[in-house]
């Protein structure tokens, strides 16, 4: 079975500050992705990474792919308030047909 | 928005009970998937359809079962219900499996055993 362990479980920060969520597995993915999800809704795309060592950014978020394709992070500068969310980090293994195996998430709070 | 639509959004039932969960996918996506989300498990893989036909199943109870109509649409009956059923079952529907794929989600279903 293949697990995704994200930290921290919650993060509370000032606006402006910079944070950083981690996502680590002992299997390899073929591919990581990270959502996000606000309360009543379903979880969004945020980015997909597929080569190891990979690094995307999406304005103020970084994203990294280890490596080995076990871990990924995701990095916030300048946080904002309506950064406020859980974020979700999913990863799809080798024959999984497209499911998606989900980290437990970072509750993510913003305070102005 | 997302294109995939799910109902009802909200369902109180009690224990013993079934209940039918309804989700349109993006129209075009062939592939389905329904998660369940809880605080202490968080999102959990059900199980998947493609096309009609089952391609994966995750921790999914024998109390569920689900299937997608020739329409693309699915279902997910949930039966003999129990408290520890409550939760948000999400739907999702992509293009096609594999690597990389961008899954989309509805809104989800609140489901409340009482």
């Amino acid at each position: 079975t293949q697990l995704l362990e994200q930290s921290p479980q919650f993060l509370s920060i000032q606006e402006g500050e910079n944070l950083t969520v981690y996502c680590n597995s002992s299997s390899v993915f073929s591919s990581l992705q990270w959502y996000r999800q606000e309360p009543g809704e379903g979880p969004v795309l945020l980015v997909t990474v597929v080569t190891g060592g990979e690094v995307k950014k999406l304005k103020r978020l970084t994203f990294q792919f280890g490596d080995a394709r076990k871990d990924s992070s995701l990095h916030i500068t300048a946080a904002q308030p309506g950064d406020t969310g859980l974020y979700l980090c999913a990863g799809i293994g080798g024959t999984s047909y497209g499911k998606l195996t989900f980290g437990q998430g970072t509750i993510l709070t913003v305070h102005p | 928005d997302s294109g995939v639509t799910q109902t009802p959004k909200h369902l109180i039932t009690a224990t013993g009970q079934r209940v039918t969960l309804r989700c349109s996918p993006r129209s075009g996506d062939l592939s389905v998937y329904w998660y369940q989300q809880s605080l202490d498990q968080g999102l959990q893989f059900l199980i998947q359809y493609y096309n009609g036909e089952e391609r994966a199943k995750g921790n999914i109870l024998e109390r569920f079962s689900a299937q997608q109509f020739p329409d693309l649409h699915s279902e997910l009956n949930l039966s003999s219900l129990e408290l520890g059923d409550s939760a948000l079952y999400f739907c999702a529907s992509s293009a096609m499996t594999g690597m990389g794929t961008e899954a989309f989600f509805g809104q989800g279903t609140r489901l409340t055993v009482v």
